[in-house]
């Protein structure tokens, strides 16, 4: 069956401009998340979403928001962008909420701001 | 809070074996997985273990976890230079915080 899709791979914005990235889960997985990867920080969650209801939510500032559809595909959009917003965005869906579950990886959205 | 740290580079032969460390500080994890990530791509599960186990094995994979230390350990056999990739440790921490708290990685670089 087919793997977690990101849309697009790749993306350039300037500073101040916004972005959407976009994550089709597993056929029949019920939860995504999102995870931010940087070199100084390492992988650190943004937020979860299960039911098309924000579960959990990291520290990060509001100009980064999500939502999930009903077919449990999710976006996630981040405003007002600044150049420490460059990172590798990496959605994980899951058949169910909790990290009991285990997560599927995408081959994430590689987002530069210049 | 929680906290995950690995070794930041390991440096094998062709076909010896690695392995590869995880210390954590919040033991209230019921699962803890490896992943692995390749050059440009996102994390492919590898495995994981639960808590209240001490050792998995999974084909050329063994993992261990000293629930008493904090440690977790991926060993890796007959390592092959496709193996060489970063690995991710993370602590999947359910209920009301349900994320998973990655480790800093570990770069392995498999010598032919």
């Amino acid at each position: 069956k087919a793997g977690v899709t990101q849309t697009p791979r790749y993306l350039i914005k300037t500073r101040g401009q916004q972005v959407t990235l976009s994550c089709s889960p597993i056929s029949g997985h019920r939860s995504v998340s999102w995870y931010q990867q940087t070199p100084g920080q390492g992988l650190q969650f943004l937020f979860e979403y299960f039911s098309e209801t924000q579960r959990n939510k990291g520290n990060f500032p509001g100009r980064f928001s999500g939502r999930q559809f009903s077919n449990s595909r999710s976006e996630m959009n981040v405003s007002t962008l600044e150049l420490g917003d460059s990172a590798l965005y990496l959605c994980a869906s899951s058949l169910e909420e909790g990290a009991n579950y285990g997560y599927t990886f995408g081959s994430g959205t590689r987002l530069t701001v210049v | 809070g929680e906290d995950v740290e690995q070794s930041l580079f390991l440096s094998v032969r062709e076909g010896d074996s690695s392995v590869i460390n995880c210390t954590y500080t919040d033991s209230s994890s019921t699962y803890l997985y490896w992943y692995k990530q390749e050059p440009g791509a996102g994390l492919q599960l590898l495995t994981y273990i639960f808590s209240n186990m001490d050792m998995k094995q999974d084909q050329r994979l063994t993992v261990l976890l000293n629930k008493k230390d904090k440690h977790l350990s991926l060993r890796i056999a007959d390592t092959q230079t496709g193996d060489s990739a970063i690995y991710f440790c993370a602590g999947g921490y359910g209920g009301a915080t349900n994320k998973l708290i990655f480790g800093t990685g570990t770069l392995l670089a498999v010598q032919p």
